[in-house]
């Protein structure tokens, strides 16, 4: 069935450091891809979307590209901040629902 | 602040007590959304709403019932609430330019069953 897997974390990295979160997909059809972002005691954010293949959605520094080739959505960002720590979740859109990964965490240390 | 309001925000049951998780949007949204979050599980949909007057089951409704109470609302209720149905819960919220997508979500509610 449909699926989405992310890396293992936590992520732990340097304030100004690179990031990439690996996600892939399994999809019988041609989803729709997400990148939501969860706060600490808050609920999930949308970050970023992108709706067909090398499509690339952004927003506040993010950055993933669809690619049908790899089936891959990979989060990425040039320079983290310690505000960016939180938890990251990956997510497609087929049919009549959404499916979500488990989550990668990521903590940013001055 | 517009947004998905939830109440409880905090909740511990006995097993086989009841309960009712509450659900607000005031962003005239017709898409609305109950999930459950387990660690490293993600979000699993329990119940959906595509609009007023309809609700559909998700990945996961055993043991609970939903109720469209007009366009803002949308509660979940736990008839008979097990350990299993121990969890974070978050009702979200989504536009039709974007169904099937959950835009806005609340802040969670953190359910505890012993």
């Amino acid at each position: 069935g449909d699926s989405v897997t992310q890396m293992e974390g936590p992520v732990t990295l340097s304030e100004e450091a690179c990031l990439t979160i690996n996600c892939t997909y399994t999809a019988t059809g041609y989803p729709s891809l997400f990148w939501y972002v969860q706060y600490p005691g808050e609920g999930l954010q949308l970050l970023l979307k992108a709706t067909k293949a090398d499509d690339k959605g952004s927003n506040k520094g993010f950055e993933a590209t669809y690619r049908k080739e790899t089936t891959s959505f990979h989060l990425e960002k040039g320079s983290v901040q310690v505000s960016d720590s939180a938890v990251y979740f990956c997510a497609q859109s087929s049919y009549d629902k959404v499916i979500f990964g488990p989550g990668t965490s990521l903590s940013v240390i001055p | 602040n517009a947004g998905v309001t939830q109440t409880p925000k905090f909740q511990v049951l006995k097993t086989g007590q009841s309960m009712t998780l509450q659900c607000a949007q005031d962003m005239n949204h017709n898409s609305m959304y109950w999930y459950r979050q387990d660690p490293g599980m993600g979000l699993r949909l329990i119940y959906y709403s595509a609009s007023e007057g309809t609700t559909d089951k998700g990945e996961v409704p055993n043991g609970y019932n939903v109720s469209r109470l007009n366009k803002r609302e949308f509660s979940l209720r736990l008839e008979s609430a097990a350990p299993s149905q121990t969890s974070v819960y978050f009702c979200a919220s989504g536009t039709e330019l974007y169904s099937n997508q959950p835009q806005h979500f609340g802040d969670g509610t953190r359910l505890s069953i012993l």
